[in-house]
């Protein structure tokens, strides 16, 4: 595709369920990352993939969290045990990298209840 | 670590009035800075970056100095339009780890 897709666009799911985000980078884009953004928030940094090497993963808000990157490409955003509190838009970005525009998606919306 | 700090929003102005938005930035060695925009109902896109010390980013009348002496890059628009309108968001790059930070975004409002 053109540009960064993201599934689905909308979560509704009960309290202790797991949920799995997906993210389709931009092809070519060897950096991909994820964000969150709750209601009035800004983005909280959640980690970056180089290739499919997780760099940084200090920004999990806990170990119910978990992503991986298969063949440079595709991202997993896994939930597990989602509690309230996790109710945000999930948002994934590509670029290739260094000082070069990342390229968003739309994002999904959780909402856990 | 690496961290972007804004003012905190919302900023509410008049069409035509001149705006800034504070941005400063605490990073080891010399980070890419850019400015996100995120208008009503649609994704963040790329406003203008900067790469380099005393580097101008510029686009649709924003623009914006990095300045490595005081570790700012202050967004400005001479006259600003209704359709500024948007949620702005200081960003680095850490140079040689890739790793893309935020500040916590700025609300613009701009009232005819």
């Amino acid at each position: 595709g053109a540009g960064v897709s993201q599934s689905p666009s909308n979560k509704v799911t009960e309290k202790g369920k797991d949920v799995e985000l997906r993210c389709d980078p931009i092809s070519g884009h060897t950096a991909l990352y994820w964000y969150r953004q709750s209601l009035g928030q800004g983005l909280e940094f959640l980690i970056y993939f180089q290739g499919n090497s997780a760099p940084d993963k200090s920004g999990l808000p806990s170990d119910r969290f978990s992503a991986e990157r298969t063949g440079g490409s595709v991202s997993t955003l896994t939930i597990q045990r989602t509690q309230q509190e996790d109710s945000a838009v999930y948002l994934c970005a590509s670029s290739t990298g260094g000082p070069t525009e990342a390229f968003f998606g739309q994002g999904t919306r959780l909402t856990v209840v | 670590g690496n961290s972007v700090t804004q003012m905190e929003g919302p900023v509410t102005l008049s069409e035509e009035a001149f705006l800034t938005i504070n941005c400063t930035y605490t990073a080891t060695g010399y980070p890419s800075l850019f400015w996100y925009v995120q208008y009503p109902g649609e994704g963040l896109q790329l406003l203008l970056k900067a790469t380099k010390a005393d580097d101008k980013g510029s686009n649709k009348g924003f623009e914006a100095t990095y300045r490595k002496e005081t570790t700012s890059f202050h967004l400005e628009k001479g006259s600003v339009q209704v359709s500024d309108s948007a949620v702005y968001f200081c960003a680095l790059s850490d140079r040689g780890t890739d790793k893309l930070i935020f500040g916590t975004g700025t609300r613009l409002q701009v009232f005819p």
